[in-house]
């Protein structure tokens, strides 16, 4: 099974800045099937990110994802307000499909 | 548009099962496996295993072997999982997530969720 850790824990941000979210697997992820969601209160999680650096369907370009192997990253250029959330990583190239255990970004 | 729609919140005593449906619409229901998660109060999410519309075959995570069971049932383009023998740590909000494309996906759209708490 690979394990999925992500850091920080929480980051505490204002917006307009950079965020910058890590996620590293205990072994390497098959073709990059890395993806990345955001989770609202409340709300079921939301795919931003699949296959490492794509964006999907609707998600504004301030999302960015980059990595390969064993070390990935989400990186949001500018935070908007409704960016403050907790983000999951996910590899979906192996059984059992594991996710991290989340990234909160909260406000400064 | 692809929409998973899913069953009420549901109350359950231990030891007893519970089954959540997830409706689809808006794509060819056969064509895309299912998948199952779970997220239990103020956690992470969880895998529980996937079901492949088409032929009725499943995976299940190991931990839910021969505790769950995913089925569906096509006339209705419903998937459906059942958890048997709860326990109040399966207490949760459960999750069915539509695999994005076909093979290797990641998963899209999600349902919106179906709280279940299992108290005495």
């Amino acid at each position: 099974e690979i394990v999925l850790t992500q850091s920080p824990g929480t980051l505490s941000l204002s917006p307009g800045e950079r965020a910058t979210l890590s996620c590293r697997a205990s072994q390497s992820v098959s073709s990059s099937y890395l993806a990345w969601y955001q989770q609202k209160p409340g709300q079921a999680p939301r795919l931003l990110i699949y296959g490492a650096s794509s964006r999907a369907t609707g998600i504004p370009d301030r999302f960015s994802g980059s990595g390969s192997g064993t070390d990935f990253t989400l990186t949001i250029s500018r935070l908007e307000p409704e960016d403050f959330a907790v983000y999951y990583c996910q590899q979906y190239g192996s059984s059992p499909r594991t996710f991290g255990p989340g990234t909160k970004v909260d406000i400064k | 548009q692809v929409q998973l729609v899913q069953s009420g919140a549901e109350v359950k005593k231990p030891g007893a099962s519970v089954k959540v449906s997830c409706k689809a619409s808006g794509y060819t229901f056969t064509g895309y496996y299912m998948h199952w998660v779970r997220q239990a109060p103020g956690q992470g999410l969880e895998w529980m295993g996937w079901i492949n519309p088409n032929s009725g075959g499943t995976n299940y995570a190991q931990k839910f072997q021969g505790w769950v069971t995913m089925t569906r049932d096509t006339s209705i383009s419903t998937a459906y999982m059942e958890l048997s023998r709860l326990r109040s740590d399966d207490t949760a909000v459960y999750y069915c997530a539509r695999a994005m494309v076909r093979g290797v996906s990641p998963f899209d759209p999600w349902g919106q969720g179906t709280l279940v708490t299992v108290s005495s």
